[in-house]
């Protein structure tokens, strides 16, 4: 179990461009969860994947902002034209049947 | 909705004293309530779980009671080390809507000094 990876562990990029990131879950976990968290806050849900599909989306998912998961294994992240408000850290998890979600590194998008 | 509200912090404590950190939820159904533990520059860990009334979860000499009557489940430790500091979040997890997302609470920076 080698668990949760993300991909980059930190992206700087310019206002207006796009981003994409990686999560690889844990191999045998079918639900694959993305949140978003910044400074001084706690993880707020962005959106879940059972296996391919994508089964719920949170208001903050706004259309600039867009994830798959081909073939449900990993999923990526991508946010189009980004702004200011979108630096964070980006978080993956991932579960199996259990309530326990197991979470990655995250990501460290930084918008300048 | 769910929520999730948790003593703001900074909390500074010297090394063996005793930590409590107080969280209290509000949520439909029966949800799970976690301890997750995020150490500088690294990603959430799971630090202890409670399933349901009245189990307690514990972890590291970390502990937490799920109190279903004063809607809480608050973090101690009887001796905290340097090695505890961190930032400690309170979440819960609702398995009603069948997707469990979890809420967490803002999150309660611990320093352990020497």
């Amino acid at each position: 179990d080698t668990g949760v990876s993300q991909d980059p562990r930190h992206k700087i990029t310019k206002r207006g461009q796009n981003v994409t990131f990686r999560c690889d879950p844990i191999s045998e976990h079918n639900r694959l969860y993305w949140y978003r968290q910044t400074l001084g806050q706690g993880p707020e849900f962005l959106t879940y994947f059972q296996n391919e599909a994508q089964l719920e989306k949170s208001r903050l998912l706004s259309d600039r902002f867009s994830a798959e998961r081909p073939k449900g294994s990993f999923s990526t992240l991508e946010i189009q034209r980004t702004e200011q408000g979108d630096s964070a850290m980006y978080l993956c998890a991932s579960k199996d049947s259990t309530d326990t979600q197991y979470f990655g590194p995250g990501t460290r998008l930084t918008v300048l | 909705g769910n929520s999730v509200t948790q003593m703001e912090g900074p909390v500074t404590l010297s090394e063996e004293a005793f930590l409590t950190i107080n969280c209290t939820y509000t949520a439909t159904g029966y949800p799970s309530l976690f301890w997750y533990v995020q150490y500088p520059g690294e990603g959430l860990q799971l630090l202890l779980k409670a399933t349901k009334a009245d189990d307690k979860g514990s972890n590291k000499g970390f502990e937490a009671t799920y109190r279903k009557e004063t809607t809480s489940f608050h973090l101690e430790k009887g001796s905290v080390q340097v090695s505890d500091s961190a930032v400690y979040f309170c979440a819960l997890s609702d398995g009603s809507g069948g997707y469990q997302k979890v809420t967490f609470g803002t999150g309660t920076k611990l320093q352990v000094i020497p």
